[in-house]
C-alpha cells in the first residue's frame, strides 16, 4: 500500500489567483497521478507526473493551466492557475505502487 | 457510451441489510477491477480488489467479477451506518497507468 499526504485539504481562492496543491508519498513511486472530481461524476485524470521529464496530460487539459512538478520519487505538485468557478472542484493525487491505485485526502476548491 | 457505468444512486436501506452495488463495463480487455469508499471530504479508500472473474470475500464485503457479462458487484452483509459513503468502482486492463472509474453510488445506511 501507500500513504500519501495531500495538502490543502480544502481552500477558497479569488478568480484569477493561482493554488498550488503539494502530494508527499511514504515510498518511491515512478509515476504520480493528479485527477479532478466533481460533484456525482467520475474521477477525471489531469495528468500522469514521471519524475525527471515533463508530465503528460490527458485531453482537455493543459499545461499552462495546471502546470505540475516533480522534482523527486515522492513528491509533486499541481497549480490550478488563473482559476475560474468552473475550477471549483475536488483534486486528488494517486500513485500505484503495483496494481491498486491509491489516492490522497483530496483538495476541496472552491473558486468565488 | 462510457468505459464504466454505474448507478449514482442514493440507495438507502435499513441498518442490517445487505447491499448489493453494481457497475458493468464496456472493454473486454479490463482484468484488475477494484472498489472504493469515499467518505464526505476525504479521498478514495481502497476496498476491494479483484483480479480477472470470481469471487472475494473480506469480512462483510464480497467482490464478484463475471467477465463474460462484463458486470460487477460489490455485496455489503449487515450494513452498518459507518458504511453510508459513495462507492466507487474501478478497473484496468493492466496498464496501470490508466484506470477507469465509475461515477459513484451514494449508500445512506439508515439506524
Amino acid at each position: 500500500s501507500a500513504v500519501i499526504s495531500q495538502k490543502p485539504s480544502r481552500d477558497i481562492c479569488q478568480r484569477g489567483t493561482s493554488l498550488t496543491i503539494q502530494c508527499q508519498v511514504d515510498s518511491q513511486v515512478t509515476m504520480m497521478f493528479w485527477y479532478r472530481q466533481q460533484p456525482g461524476q467520475s474521477l477525471t485524470l489531469i495528468a500522469t507526473a514521471n519524475q525527471g521529464s515533463e508530465a503528460t496530460y490527458e485531453s482537455g487539459f493543459v499545461i499552462d493551466k495546471f502546470p505540475i512538478s516533480r522534482p523527486n520519487l515522492t513528491f509533486s505538485t499541481l497549480t490550478v492557475s488563473n482559476m475560474s468557478p468552473e475550477d471549483s472542484s475536488i483534486y486528488l493525487c494517486s500513485v500505484v505502487p503495483y496494481t491498486e491505485a491509491f489516492f490522497g485526502q483530496g483538495t476541496r476548491l472552491t473558486v468565488v | 457510451q462510457k468505459e464504466v457505468e454505474q448507478d449514482p444512486g442514493p440507495l438507502s436501506v435499513p441498518e442490517g441489510a445487505i447491499v448489493s452495488l453494481n457497475c458493468t463495463y464496456s472493454n473486454s480487455a479490463f482484468q484488475y477491477f477494484m472498489w472504493y469508499r469515499q467518505y464526505s471530504r476525504k479521498g478514495p479508500e481502497l476496498l476491494m480488489y479483484t483480479y480477472s472473474s470470481g469471487n472475494k470475500e473480506d469480512g462483510r464485503f464480497t467482490a464478484q467479477v463475471d467477465k463474460s457479462s462484463k458486470y460487477i458487484s460489490l455485496f455489503i452483509r449487515d450494513s452498518q451506518p459507518s458504511d453510508s459513503a459513495t462507492y466507487l468502482c474501478a478497473m484496468s486492463g493492466g496498464n496501470f497507468n490508466k484506470f477507469y472509474f465509475g461515477s459513484g453510488t451514494k449508500l445512506n445506511v439508515k439506524p
